[in-house]
């Protein structure tokens, strides 16, 4: 069974761009969970999609959006990158009904010059 | 808001030492608790979890017992080899299932032969 896939591996931008990250969760699972590791702050919840909807939202401007598709996959976008967006985004997926072991990818590299 | 305090690391152990990394935790109700962790280069990997006070999760040789008077949830392992080398999380939920994960900000573990 696939786990948890995310792309690209490594990606690249500067300053001001727009960065899309994706994900496509474990085959059956309807949660998807974004999270920002960021070097010396451990992992922050962003975004919490389920069943298509935007569940719950961390603590991060507006700047960061996504949204999920019907095949359960999802996008994360951050516009106007600043440096400071620098990390490892990490996203999760769990089966319908409970937000307990979540599984996660291996991560979307972001490194804003 | 709920939140997960962990030792700080790096922790670095020679193979076969025991292990102890500390996890305390301040949270309304009545949390479920998972240890998590990152291989170099991986994703999060769920390593165990408690639902409930004075359960003990165990997998691969470690343990954590949850520990409602103190509010703790530490990691032991009796004898570490230099595969355990690794980011530990600790991280809880809420019982209603409602909020996402919050994680510490991980202990690393360096394990020398």
């Amino acid at each position: 069974e696939a786990g948890v896939t995310q792309s690209p591996t490594h990606l690249i931008k500067t300053r001001g761009q727009q960065a899309t990250l994706r994900c496509s969760p474990i085959s059956g699972h309807t949660s998807v969970y974004w999270y920002q590791q960021a070097l010396g702050l451990g992992l922050q919840f962003l975004l919490w999609y389920d069943e298509g909807e935007e569940r719950n939202r961390g603590n991060f401007p507006p700047r960061f959006s996504g949204r999920q598709f019907p095949n359960y996959s999802s996008e994360l976008n951050v516009n106007a990158l600043e440096l400071e967006d620098s990390a490892l985004y990490l996203c999760a997926s769990t089966p319908p009904g409970t937000i307990f072991d979540q599984y996660f990818g291996a991560g979307t590299r972001l490194s804003v010059l | 808001g709920d939140s997960v305090t962990q030792m700080e690391g790096p922790v670095t152990l020679s193979e076969e030492a025991f292990l102890t990394i500390n996890c305390t935790y301040t949270a309304t109700g009545y949390p479920s608790l998972f240890w998590y962790v990152q291989y170099p280069g991986e994703g999060l990997q769920l390593l165990l979890k408690a639902t409930k006070a004075d359960d003990k999760g165990s997998n691969k040789g470690f343990e954590a017992t949850y520990r409602k008077e103190t509010t703790s949830f530490h990691l032991e392992k009796g004898s570490v080899q230099v595969s355990d080398s690794a980011v530990y999380f600790c991280a809880l939920t809420s019982s209603s299932g409602n909020t996402p994960l919050v994680f510490g900000k991980g202990t690393r573990l360096s394990v020398i032969a």
